[in-house]
């Protein structure tokens, strides 16, 4: 099927524990972002990448490191994770920014 | 701090009546976008609207866009029990290739 797949679905991980979520995306969209929400604050840019090769930050970039040596890949890592990346972690594809696509999310909770 | 704001936070309105939310931006766009989510589900893509367009209809839904006040209204005719989600306007800011997502209005339509 078409989309975006993020996997995993839900991960609980220990303070300090470093983990990579995964993002993959089969539409051949160029541009590509990872979100965090949480509750009461929407949607906030971690990282983006318009194409193989390119990636520059968002708006809550710290803790997280991205790279995109494929068009169909963009995974996401938390290098030591705290308490507060507790959250849901969506990533998006696009054709040139004309509507996003987005995947089903990863439920994340650091303890 | 947002790019987008939604207005209101939160809208309960009975199936049949009309649904309208407000997004308001800080910075000169590309386009915006509408989107919708639904509980604990990835967002969808409702519609796209350019910044040299001022009204666009797709289905039961019409958006308009006021780039002298940035603003857009997103209206929703006739609604139904299914339309009840999260709404979030979405904008790039100041041709950056960020995809910026506002706080989101809580619609609930009552049957």
């Amino acid at each position: 099927n078409a989309g975006v797949t993020q996997t995993p679905k839900f991960q609980v991980l220990k303070t300090g524990q470093s983990m990579t979520l995964q993002c993959a995306q089969d539409m051949n969209h160029e541009y590509m972002s990872w979100y965090r929400q949480d509750p009461g604050m929407g949607l906030r840019l971690i990282h983006y990448s318009v194409g193989a090769g390119i990636t520059d930050q968002g708006e809550v970039p710290n803790g997280y490191n991205v790279s995109r040596s494929t068009t169909e890949d963009f995974p996401l890592r938390l290098l030591s994770a705290a308490p507060s990346q507790t959250s849901v972690y969506f990533c998006a594809s696009s054709y040139q920014g004309d509507g996003y696509t987005f995947g089903s999310g990863t439920r994340l909770t650091v303890v | 701090s947002q790019q987008g704001e939604e207005d209101p936070q939160a809208l309960s309105i009975q199936e049949g009546e009309n649904a309208t939310m407000n997004c308001s931006y800080k910075t000169s766009i590309n386009n915006l976008q509408w989107y919708r989510q639904n509980s604990g589900r990835g967002l969808v893509h409702l519609i796209l609207i350019r910044s040299n367009e001022r009204e666009k209809h797709s289905g039961r839904l019409r958006v308009t866009l006021d780039t002298s006040k940035k603003s857009s209204s997103l209206l929703i005719t006739a609604s139904r029990a299914a339309d009840t989600a999260s709404y979030f306007c979405a904008t790039e800011k100041g041709g950056t290739y960020k995809y910026i997502f506002g706080t989101g209005t809580r619609l609930k339509v009552l049957a």
